[in-house]
């Protein structure tokens, strides 16, 4: 049973190009979320999805900034624009769907963006 | 909305001895709270987890405690080894389903 994936790993961009970032949840997880850990800070959450829906983005800067879970493939998290302050490491989770009350979430490897 | 506070940010221990670290919460309606250990450069893992339906829970070396009614909650690790040498997150999570983490300690074991 595969993990959670992450692509790509590693990911480095000029300003104002733009980064998007692909997430895989493990195998019947119908539940994503993508948090972002600064250099030597604490994970802060951006946003969480279900499938073909956003539930909260209430952590997800209101510009530049988009995420997607679609009903096939894996979610997206889109930076258009990209500035230096963007460069993280961007964690995404998931958890099991429906029905579970408590949501145990199992990371990715993460992505680390890197602007030039 | 949520807020978690984890003390301490640097911890410093020998080898054998106990390590304990500090998380408060805001948010009554928090009812998941998982540990997470982070070594360099890779992803959070969860290491123990406790419900608001408990007060402890142990797993070998490691242990978590609950005080609902002060809405903090404790990490335990107990002989310390080198390679518990990590950051270590605490989080709360509601129903809605997203955690919100503490800013981390780092921990150092020394030999």
């Amino acid at each position: 049973n595969a993990g959670v994936m992450q692509n790509p790993r590693h990911l480095v961009r000029r300003r104002g190009q733009e980064a998007r970032l692909r997430c895989s949840p493990m195998k019947g997880h119908s539940h994503v979320y993508w948090y972002r850990q600064l250099p030597e800070e604490g994970l802060k959450f951006m946003v969480y999805l279900q499938k073909e829906n956003i539930i909260d983005e209430s952590g997800m800067p209101k510009e530049r900034f988009s995420a997607e879970f679609p009903k096939e493939g894996p979610s997206i998290l889109r930076i258009q624009q990209v500035v230096r302050g963007d460069s993280a490491a961007y964690f995404c989770a998931s958890s099991p769907g429906p029905g579970q009350p408590y949501n145990e979430q199992f990371f990715g490897p993460g992505t680390r963006l890197t602007v030039l | 909305g949520e807020n978690v506070e984890q003390h301490p940010s640097t911890l410093s221990v020998q080898e054998g001895d106990s390590a304990v670290i500090k998380c408060t919460y805001s948010d009554s309606a928090s009812n998941y709270f998982p540990w997470y250990k982070q070594e360099l450069g890779k992803r959070p893992q969860l290491i123990i987890d406790i419900r608001s339906n408990v007060g402890e829970k142990k797993d070998q070396r490691i242990a978590v405690t609950l005080n609902k009614t002060a809405k903090h909650f404790s990490l335990h690790i107990t002989e310390t080894q080198p390679e518990d040498s990590a950051v270590y997150f605490c989080a709360a999570n509601t129903n809605a389903g997203k955690s919100t983490f503490g800013d981390g300690t780092t921990l150092t074991v020394k030999p």
